[in-house]
């Protein structure tokens, strides 16, 4: 199984500045990686695919990079919008997925 | 516009069964693989199964082997989660969404709680 691991647990980050959330594989993924943003109470959101690739409709904001085991979520500036959970999930093993255990990011 | 509705979740006792649906809208749902994700309250999010288009391939995550199977109804367009053998540790919100098949969930559903309590 492919063990995925974010960090920190949580971001303490204020309006206006950059996020930047960690995610780690245990082994090489490629780059079939994908981001997703949950608010309270809300389903996920699909928001990065590809490790790079932004999904329909998610602003130019969010970014991400990196390969193999190591992949970073990127929001340049920081709407009041954006405060939320995201998970990141590997789906190199496809059919069989795995989730990281999410990044809480708030506002400082 | 892509909809996915899921019902029929609920309090069980342990050891019982239960069974989630989920109706899709707004796609060709023969199209596409078809997932179920849970969340434990307060927790992260976990796959928990997927079936290819035609149903003729189910995978599941190790934790539920032998105890949930999926299923899906392509006249109906709706996909389907047998719950046997519940145990407290399957209490989660369950969360239908659709599978690209390149591995993304693109559309989700609202999800439906399962409470396994005594």
């Amino acid at each position: 199984e492919i063990v995925m691991t974010q960090s920190p647990a949580t971001l303490s980050v204020s309006p206006g500045e950059r996020a930047t959330l960690s995610c780690r594989a245990s082994q090489s993924v490629s780059s079939n990686l994908a981001w997703y943003q949950q608010k309270p109470g809300q389903a996920p959101r699909l928001l990065i695919y590809g490790a790079s690739t932004r999904a329909t409709g998610i602003p130019a904001r969010f970014s991400g990079s990196g390969s193999g085991t190591e992949f970073t979520l990127t929001i340049s500036s920081l709407q009041s919008e954006d405060f939320a959970v995201y998970y990141c999930q590997q789906y190199n093993n496809w059919p069989l997925y795995t989730f990281g255990q999410g990044t809480k990011l708030e506002i400082k | 516009e892509v909809q996915l509705v899921e019902s029929g979740g609920g309090l069980v006792q342990p050891g019982g069964s239960l069974r989630l649906s989920c109706a899709a809208s707004g796609f060709t749902f023969s199209s596409y693989w078809m997932s179920w994700v849970r969340q434990a309250p307060g927790k992260g999010l976990e796959w928990v199964a997927n079936i290819k288009q035609d149903g003729s391939e189910k995978y599941y995550v190790d934790s539920v082997k032998g105890r949930f199977t999926i299923s899906r109804d392509n006249a109906k367009n709706s996909l389907y989660l047998q719950m046997n053998s519940l145990r407290a540790e399957d209490t989660a919100v369950y969360y239908c969404a659709r599978d690209t098949a390149a591995g993304t969930l693109d559309y989700w559903g609202q999800g439906t709680l399962v409470t396994v309590s005594s």
